[in-house]
């Protein structure tokens, strides 16, 4: 199983900042197979990322992601105060599909 | 506009069987690969299993001999049986559909989740 470790936990930043979020795979993933999403609370998550670097339909430009092999970063360049939520990062390089644990995001 | 919605009986009791079905409307069932995800209360999210419209599926190795998915594409329908809970199975379920396009994988439609509770 391949385990996704988040960092950091919780990230604590003012809105018009910029958010650089870690996703550490424990083996090589495919950029083909990692994605990123946002969760807000009592909500399902909302994919934002696939391909580890394309941008679902709808999500601003101000979110991106990079990486390859066993370290992806989702980078939110300007913090708009809806951005504030929980970021997963999921791989389905190899079964069984795996999430992150989360970074939390929030308003300092 | 693809929506996906949980449904079930409610509160589970210790060693009984989970049921959930979900309905999806505004698109086909007889494509794509049909999941079920659980998160348990402020944790991460954990996938559980899926069904592919072919039939096929693939579970979780944590859960495999108590998981099963089925397909009922003539409602639309998928479901998710989960047998023997304890109240570690407590958690919002949610169900969501793969997409595999060009290469990529990706959840791409959600429904709302349901709080299943395991409680005696």
């Amino acid at each position: 199983e391949i385990v996704l470790t988040q960092s950091p936990g919780t990230l604590s930043l003012s809105p018009g900042e910029r958010a650089t979020l870690s996703c550490r795979a424990s083996q090589s993933v495919s950029s083909s197979y990692l994605a990123w999403y946002q969760q807000k609370p009592g909500q399902a998550p909302r994919l934002l990322i696939y391909g580890a670097s394309s941008r679902a339909t709808g999500i601003p430009d101000r979110f991106s992601g990079s990486g390859s092999g066993t370290d992806f970063t989702l980078t939110i360049s300007r913090l708009e105060p809806e951005d504030f939520a929980v970021y997963s990062c999921q791989q389905y390089g190899s079964s069984p599909i795996t999430f992150g644990q989360g970074t939390r995001l929030e308003i300092k | 506009q693809v929506q996906l919605q949980e449904s079930g009986p409610g509160p589970v009791k210790p060693s009984e069987t989970l049921s959930l079905t979900c309905t999806v409307s505004g698109g086909s069932i007889s494509s794509y690969s049909w999941n079920w995800i659980r998160q348990p209360p402020g944790k991460g999210l954990e996938w559980v299993g899926y069904i592919y419209n072919s039939g096929s599926t693939n579970y979780n190795p944590s859960l495999k001999s108590r998981v099963t998915v089925s397909l009922d594409t003539s409602k639309n329908q998928f479901s998710l049986k989960l047998s023997s809970v304890t109240a570690a199975d407590t958690a919002v379920y949610y169900c969501a559909r793969m997409t595999y396009d060009s290469g990529y994988y990706y959840f791409d439609y959600w429904g709302q989740g349901t709080l299943v509770t395991v409680s005696s």
